[in-house]
């Protein structure tokens, strides 16, 4: 079965801190992986995209890791800021015909002053 | 400014009163869809589009209907609301094929209560 599976559900952090969100798929065959922001209320935002060749990518303080062959992914932010508190989302799309998206439940960062 | 816009942004309606959310998009996408978010649960894809007149169910589709005659459009009728369509939806628009497969572009959203 296609998951896609985020841990953890929620955490807190302090401003200035740095954290690792994490994305565990099953989903098969694998296109691409992509991580959304969701800012409260908001629709979700595109970070970044990780493809099958790509082990690393980074947008600003949003760092993005993917190791195809264990099926993870992970998000990590560095020196966090207030206005990174939202929900992180994982889709994972797979590869077939038209868009084959597969959603992770997301993790839900409050950032404290 | 590429957007997709949905309406209304809120509503409050009666269970029985059938409803449409408009969505709309002006990046000529083919791909359209929508989704329902409640807590706990995430996205939930509802119905999406490939292109004109080509939609096809998604992981909810149950109690919702959409059309699609036009590439920008893609309405989400609910016929006959109940209580637990009361949900935040939102519609998003994405290229199909080429590096950017699979980025979704959102709406704002629309916040549904059914009474």
């Amino acid at each position: 079965k296609n998951q896609v599976e985020q841990s953890p559900q929620s955490l807190i952090i302090l401003e200035g801190k740095n954290c690792t969100l994490q994305c565990n798929y099953t989903v098969s065959p694998f296109s691409n992986l992509r991580w959304y922001k969701q800012d409260t209320g908001r629709g979700p935002v595109s970070l970044t995209i990780m493809t099958f060749s790509e082990n690393t990518k980074s947008n600003g303080r949003y760092t993005a890791t993917l190791d195809a062959d264990t099926k993870q992914s992970s998000l990590h932010i560095t020196a966090s800021q207030l206005s990174d508190s939202a929900s992180y989302i994982c889709v994972v799309n797979r590869r077939a015909a038209g868009n084959k998206l597969t959603f992770g439940g997301g993790t839900r960062v409050l950032v404290k002053p | 400014e590429a957007q997709v816009t949905q309406n209304p942004r809120y509503l409050i309606t009666v269970t029985g009163k059938k409803l449409t959310v408009t969505c709309s998009q002006n990046m000529n996408h083919e791909y359209m869809s929508w989704y329902r978010q409640d807590p706990g649960l995430g996205l939930r894809q509802i119905y999406y589009s490939m292109n004109v007149e080509v939609t096809d169910k998604g992981d909810v589709p149950e109690g919702y209907k959409v059309s699609r005659k036009e590439k920008r459009n893609f309405p989400l009728i609910l016929e006959s609301p109940s209580p637990n369509q009361t949900s935040l939806y939102f519609c998003a628009s994405n290229l199909v094929g080429g590096a950017n497969t699979g980025e979704l572009f959102f709406g704002e959203g629309s916040r549904l209560t059914v009474l």
